[in-house]
């Protein structure tokens, strides 16, 4: 197991509703990147967070929002969800750019 | 922008055999990173191997070796003496600087006792 760790495992949320997810960082990453990763697909990128800063982010649209706190962990906020946004989203987190990025197990997003 | 594309949906490999996953990309980045990732049930995913795009000589680890072929964008996993715990999903990736990684669709890797 990686020290990257999510919460809650699992959730279910109406349509319309916001939903908050958080993320712990490995000890000593500063870059935490989040992905959503559909049923039978590949992770998409949502965002990434460097230092407290947004530092890249996916084709998604806005309602799709995240913070980095001073301890490098991390939140990913959507908003007015909607039943496509059902999905397991993925947490990882590395040290500076060009290292390996580690992953949390994920949280799965059920909207119903 | 970066594309990943992995052709076999699903491959299958007798255990103690020898397999190869396919994986193409297309990027426009000189520098730049490629990855295969295992994601088994329990849904975390980890590194199986990572290959710098700067460096000709193939990574590997035991069991885990890569064919990179820089010219043809192509980035195949080949799997010795397969073991029951290899059966997972499988992702290939490529990263420009760390920033964001892309992957493909996955391949899914049954083992046959």
């Amino acid at each position: 197991e990686t020290g990257v760790t999510q919460s809650p495992t699992h959730l279910i949320k109406t349509r319309g509703q916001q939903v908050t997810l958080r993320c712990s960082s490995q000890s000593g990453h500063n870059t935490v990147s989040w992905y959503q990763q559909a049923l039978g697909q590949g992770p998409q990128f949502i965002f990434q967070y460097y230092r407290e800063e947004e530092n890249g982010r996916g084709n998604f649209p806005p309602r799709f929002s995240g913070l980095q706190f001073p301890n490098y962990s991390s939140e990913l906020n959507v908003n007015a969800l909607e039943l496509d946004d059902s999905a397991l989203y993925l947490c990882a987190s590395s040290p500076p750019p060009g290292s390996e990025a580690f992953f949390g197990q994920g949280t799965r997003l059920t909207v119903v | 922008a970066q594309t990943v594309t992995q052709s076999q949906p699903e491959m299958s490999v007798q255990e103690a055999e020898t397999v190869t996953l396919s994986c193409t990309y297309d990027t426009s980045e000189s520098d730049y990173y490629l990855f295969w990732y295992k994601q088994p049930p329990s849904r975390q995913m980890i590194l199986v191997i990572r290959q710098e795009a700067y460096k000709q000589q193939n990574a590997t680890e035991n069991r885990f070796s890569v064919n990179f072929q820089k010219a043809a964008k192509s980035f195949s996993l080949k799997i010795s003496d397969s073991q029951l715990g290899d059966a997972a999903m499988y992702f290939c990736a490529s990263s420009y600087n760390n920033n964001d990684m892309r992957f493909g669709a996955g391949t899914r890797l049954t083992v046959k006792p």
